[in-house]
């Protein structure tokens, strides 16, 4: 299970609230990425970012807000004005210039109380 | 946008049996297929990929066949056991510097027994 840990396995977000989500990769790996897995709708892009201090909002970004301050760090912050967070989180990293082979952290669940 | 169609969402097939999964992208630029498993509960990992100049790669009993000219790709799955039972997700994308991977909605793959 090497390679990309995401912190923590699970979190609850009290309304209003915003929380962070933990992604640290020791594969030297350039890109990094964060998806949003819901039941039947796939994963869905969140933000990526192919360098350090650098990153571009994917298909679903508002209400998340992501930085790139390390290489082997990319953290997501879920803010309050994401009105339906619930979901499962997924980050993966891959070779910047590479095949595009993306390799998947375990996860963090994420739900409302 | 960019978008994958992958059908069927749900198939239940007998052990021994084969599966097949079907993939449709849209992004006429695209040139690299990989597809992903994840068991319950775990991270995706990639199974099997394919590039756009090959029409056809084989890995033991999984294999993936593309035409370019459709724009479609399929996982074919033979002799299924009960532990390739699992959510299968395909995706596409142009390769190269993004590494920007665009999934499928994903299949439930259920191998009874």
């Amino acid at each position: 299970d090497g390679g990309i840990t995401q912190s923590p396995k699970y979190l609850f977000r009290k309304e209003g609230q915003n929380v962070t989500l933990s992604c640290e990769q020791n594969l030297n790996h350039d890109a990094m990425y964060w998806y949003r897995q819901d039941p039947g709708q796939g994963l869905r892009l969140i933000y990526y970012s192919q360098i350090v201090n650098d990153f571009q909002k994917g298909d679903i970004a508002e209400g998340y807000s992501v930085s790139r301050e390390k290489k082997e760090s990319f953290p997501l912050t879920v803010t309050s004005a994401q009105k339906n967070p619930t979901a499962f989180y997924l980050c993966a990293s891959s070779i910047r210039g590479g095949e595009g082979i993306q390799y998947f952290g375990a996860g963090t669940r994420l739900s409302v109380l | 946008g960019e978008n994958v169609e992958q059908h069927p969402s749900t198939l239940s097939v007998q052990e021994g049996d084969s599966a097949v999964i079907k993939c449709t992208y849209s992004d006429s630029a695209s040139n690299y297929f990989p597809w992903y498993k994840q068991e319950l509960g775990k991270r995706p990992q990639l199974i099997i990929d394919i590039r756009s100049n090959v029409g056809e790669k084989k890995d033991q009993r999984i294999a993936v066949t593309l035409n370019k000219t459709a724009k479609h790709f399929s996982l074919h799955i033979t002799e299924t056991q009960p532990e390739d039972s699992a959510v299968y997700f395909c995706a596409a994308s142009r390769g190269g510097n993004t590494g920007k991977l665009i999934f499928g909605q994903g299949t439930t793959l259920q191998v009874k027994p």
